[in-house]
């Protein structure tokens, strides 16, 4: 069975400052996984995506991610941080064995100026 | 290439009355997910869609919601007898095949008020 735990309900750093969204998943597995951004009152977007190449991801508006197997984690972090990054993401593993998409709870970040 | 496209944007139905929402999914895509989002509670599951046929509905309640994805035009949620709980946000999304490793793309959504 598939999981995913975001770690954080909610996220506050200033303007400028580095941002880490946590994100651990359990899969039985290889699995794929996914960062999404849903700003208020629109639809979710993709950021950027995790599919069995490299571990270190790079998506857009600067954000990347990086997959360690190891720790079962695939943490999301910008070196700085802008007002517009303030929204809520979201973490998403799924599996080759079944069409299961499994959503984290979210982690609304908060940009303090 | 247009994206998912839902309408309406918004719907006000008073009790008891149906809901309909409309989904368009991106061209080429043959997946259809219908998700609800209530505040504070992020994304909720409700159905899985191909053309013409209905792969996972787990996440539907088993009275009152229906959904279809048929051949020819969009994809269809219905709400029957609405009540104030349906009160939501709902979200469509689309993907190409295979849908493990392909990223979903998200509607706007359709925000339901039920008075």
């Amino acid at each position: 069975a598939q999981s995913v735990t975001q770690l954080d309900s909610h996220v506050s750093v200033s303007e400028g400052t580095p941002v880490l969204l946590r994100c651990n998943y359990s899969s039985s597995y290889s699995p794929s996984l996914f960062w999404y951004v849903q700003h208020p009152n629109k639809g979710l977007q993709l950021l950027l995506k995790y599919t069995s190449a490299a571990t270190l991801v790079k998506g857009i508006n600067g954000f990347e991610a990086e997959f360690k197997k190891s720790e079962t984690s695939f943490h999301l972090t910008k070196p700085s941080a802008h007002m517009s990054d303030a929204a809520e993401y979201f973490c998403v593993v799924t599996s080759p064995r079944d069409d299961k998409i499994i959503f984290g709870k979210g982690t609304r970040l908060h940009i303090l100026p | 290439n247009a994206g998912v496209m839902q309408n309406p944007r918004h719907l006000v139905r008073r009790r008891g009355q149906e809901a309909r929402l409309r989904c368009s999914p991106m061209k080429g895509h043959s997946h259809v997910y219908w998700y609800r989002q209530l505040p504070e509670e992020g994304l909720k599951f409700m159905v899985y869609l191909q053309k013409e046929n209905i792969i996972d509905e787990s996440g539907m309640p088993k009275e009152r919601f229906s959904a279809e994805f048929p051949k020819e035009g969009p994809s269809i949620l219905r709400i029957q007898q609405v009540v104030r709980g349906d009160s939501a946000a709902y979200f469509c999304a689309s993907s190409p095949p295979p849908s493990y490793n392909s990223p979903l793309h998200f509607g706007n959504g359709t925000r339901l008020t039920v008075t």
